[in-house]
């Protein structure tokens, strides 16, 4: 069975604090992807990446970086967190044609 | 560019009676369609994928969606509601690159 998963499911952080979103998929998957989500606005693609140490900005990567340094695993890092960027952060992995994503279960951050 | 259009964002149904979720895409290059579903606090879960073979789909949990070129469509259909259906629904559409462009989503309500 394919999995993403996420390293925490519940995650509350301070205004100005540095927060760290881990991804890990077991699926030797090129791709990865993180996401919010936030209610009326569907998903929006922050980072992705297709290789380790590539990454591409998406819609909306204002506030945020990633890091991939393994296959394996894609992180995404908030340098100084905001009320703002409270939201559901969802990461998912594909590979190669037809690039369905498979998703990890999320993190529900929210920023004090 | 890619776009994917649900109209609405709520849908509510009997117990027993038609599900028909809309799905409509813009593509500049022959589309892969999908269909993810998403229960309370969880990741996005594939229900279907078209990718160019057969024009109806078949996909879990009894779901099934056509692919109509000529109205741009992909609507999503279950002939007959459960209670466990109740969630949101994505329709996505892949573009070009590996990235996958999501509509707003549908919240699928079902009364018994």
């Amino acid at each position: 069975d394919v999995k993403v998963t996420q390293s925490s499911r519940y995650l509350v952080k301070r205004t100005g604090e540095k927060v760290f979103l881990e991804c890990v998929q077991d699926m030797d998957h090129e791709n990865m992807f993180w996401y919010r989500q936030d209610p009326g606005l569907g998903l929006r693609l922050i980072y992705f990446s297709y290789d380790v140490k590539m990454k591409e900005k998406g819609d909306i990567p204002e506030g945020y970086s990633v890091s991939r340094e393994k296959k394996e695993r894609f992180s995404l890092i908030l340098e100084s967190a905001s009320t703002n960027q409270t939201s559901m952060y969802l990461c998912a992995s594909s590979h190669p044609p037809p690039n369905e994503q498979f998703f990890g279960p999320g993190t529900r951050l929210t920023v004090l | 560019a890619q776009s994917v259009t649900q109209l609405g964002s709520h849908v509510s149904v009997s117990e027993g009676a038609l599900v028909l979720l809309r799905c409509n895409y813009s593509s500049s290059v022959p589309p892969y369609l999908f269909w993810y579903v998403q229960y309370p606090n969880q990741g996005l879960q594939l229900l279907l994928k078209y990718t160019s073979a057969a024009t109806l789909v078949k996909g879990i949990n009894g779901f099934e969606a056509e692919f109509k070129k000529s109205e741009t469509s992909f609507h999503l259909t279950k002939p007959s509601a459960h209670m466990s259906d109740a969630a949101e629904y994505f329709c996505a559409v892949r573009g070009a690159n590996s990235k996958l462009t999501f509509g707003k989503g549908i919240t699928l309500s079902v009364r018994p």
